[in-house]
């Protein structure tokens, strides 16, 4: 599976845009790229997937470059409620998917 | 529609002692999956299941820890005999390739 790189930790004002980003530079044709957030003691929650195209759901978007070597994960509106844990990964075949240690998203009122 | 469902969701137990973790994945899924979360090693894959069929196991840490999936509705995790080093949120997931992993809300084991 292709390794991804996150920034350890980010904040964001209440009610902006929070933008995750994520580098998976070795990601290949058929990987798809998933992203789940982890609130504290919490299960991780499935958040968004995509494979080359933009992608949209009623909780975020996922914007992956034309290359498909980075990604990044749009909150567009930012609550308090979407402090958590942001895992990036990229995921070979349907079985076996490795979290890495993810970006700390905090929103600050 | 119910999620993954695991039990117990504590347990304090003495060391030496034998743990068994029990899952139930959701409906129809044919992938499910062992995770551990500590502190120090973030969340790491035991094991899973495809189709009841153990396909990677090579993050059980060791003999003391084992997993069956005896049918599609049913698995456990056993720790046999526990260690304090084994403290940590044990969670289980379960997917229906290539839909994502759905995960359950953890079983927090303390061995003291």
């Amino acid at each position: 599976d292709a390794k991804t790189t996150q920034p350890p930790s980010m904040d964001c004002a209440e009610g902006r845009a929070a933008n995750l980003p994520c580098n998976h530079s070795t990601i290949s044709g058929n990987e798809y790229v998933y992203w789940y957030r982890q609130i504290h003691s919490q299960g991780p929650q499935y958040i968004i997937h995509g494979l080359k195209n933009n992608e949209t759901n009623e909780m975020a978007s996922l914007i992956i470059t034309e290359d498909r070597k980075s990604s990044t994960l749009i909150l567009p509106h930012a609550t308090l409620r979407d402090t958590a844990v942001y895992y990036c990964i990229v995921r070979l075949n349907a079985g076996k998917s490795t979290f890495g240690d993810g970006t700390t998203l905090t929103v600050k009122p | 529609d119910a999620g993954v469902i695991q039990s117990p969701r504590h347990e304090v137990t003495e060391m030496g002692q034998e743990v068994t973790l029990r899952c139930k994945p959701i409906s129809g899924h044919d992938y499910l999956f062992w995770y551990r979360q500590t502190m120090m090693r973030g969340l790491e894959l035991l094991i899973y299941f495809n189709n009841n069929v153990p396909i990677d196991d090579s993050g059980m840490p060791e003999d003391r820890f084992s997993a069956k999936m005896p049918n599609a509705s049913f698995s456990t995790l056993k720790i046999q005999p526990s260690e304090p080093r084994d403290s940590a949120v044990y969670f289980c997931a379960s997917s229906l390739a290539p839909i994502p992993i759905y995960f359950g809300e953890g079983s927090w084991l303390t061995v003291v």
